[in-house]
């Protein structure tokens, strides 16, 4: 098993839709990332949080530590959101990440 | 500024040959750090540097993989005896300080053993 699973592992939207993306992980953590990644480019961080919830834009971030498991929320999806969102966590005490295999997003206009 | 730059952007190369992977990060960045991504998958951890050491290696899944950073800015990995089982995207990522802070990944290189 992962230490670290998204859901789901492919969405398809209608421009328009709420969207949410889950992750759940089973170590330790001390922060957890959320990232996206677009087909042939690199990796941008969208948020790093350790609690409560965070807002940037038409995105939304929260994390509930005792149930080890964050959400990302796209409000009023485009299909430029379209891109793999990918959970990562700072596992233990190393500084390395930990990643999820990734959600495929795909919104059609 | 820049942000973390990784040569080349592709690599094509024969099973049992020798690759160096580039990482420059950004100016300033002490902490450096080599992720793996294989088709369909998210990426994996390698090696992880802070300034010229290797802080932790245990990533690196066998000793045909190698990565210096002897001034502590510029990285490479050094892959021997290739095999087809290394073909994936190499991800270079750097942070100001190592922890619980935001990592910037370079696009990665591509690298395809054939």
């Amino acid at each position: 098993k992962n230490e670290v699973e998204q859901s789901p592992q492919n969405l398809t939207a209608q421009e328009g839709e709420f969207i949410t993306i889950n992750c759940s992980y089973s170590v330790g953590i001390s922060a957890l990332h959320w990232l996206q990644q677009h087909p042939g480019g690199g990796i941008v961080s969208l948020f790093m949080l350790s609690s409560g919830k965070k807002k940037h834009g038409r995105l939304i971030a929260t994390i509930n530590i005792q149930e080890k498991h964050s959400s990302l929320h796209i409000t009023a999806s485009h299909p430029r959101d379209s891109a793999v969102y990918i959970c990562a966590v700072h596992g233990g005490a190393t500084n390395k990440l930990i990643f999820g295999t990734g959600t495929l997003l795909a919104v059609q206009p | 500024g820049a942000g973390v730059s990784q040569t080349p952007s592709n690599k094509v190369t024969e099973k049992g040959k020798y690759v160096e992977l580039r990482c420059d990060p950004i100016s300033g960045h002490t902490a450096l750090y080599w992720y793996r991504q294989s088709l369909g998958q998210g990426p994996e951890f390698l090696i992880y540097f802070q300034g010229t050491g290797a802080a932790d290696d245990s990533g690196l899944p066998n000793d045909r993989f190698f990565a210096v950073r002897p001034e502590g800015s510029v990285s490479t990995l050094k892959i021997q005896r290739t095999e087809r089982g290394d073909s994936a995207v190499y991800l270079c990522a750097s942070s100001f300080i190592a922890g619980e802070v935001e990592q910037f990944f370079g696009p990665g290189t591509r690298l395809t053993v054939l």
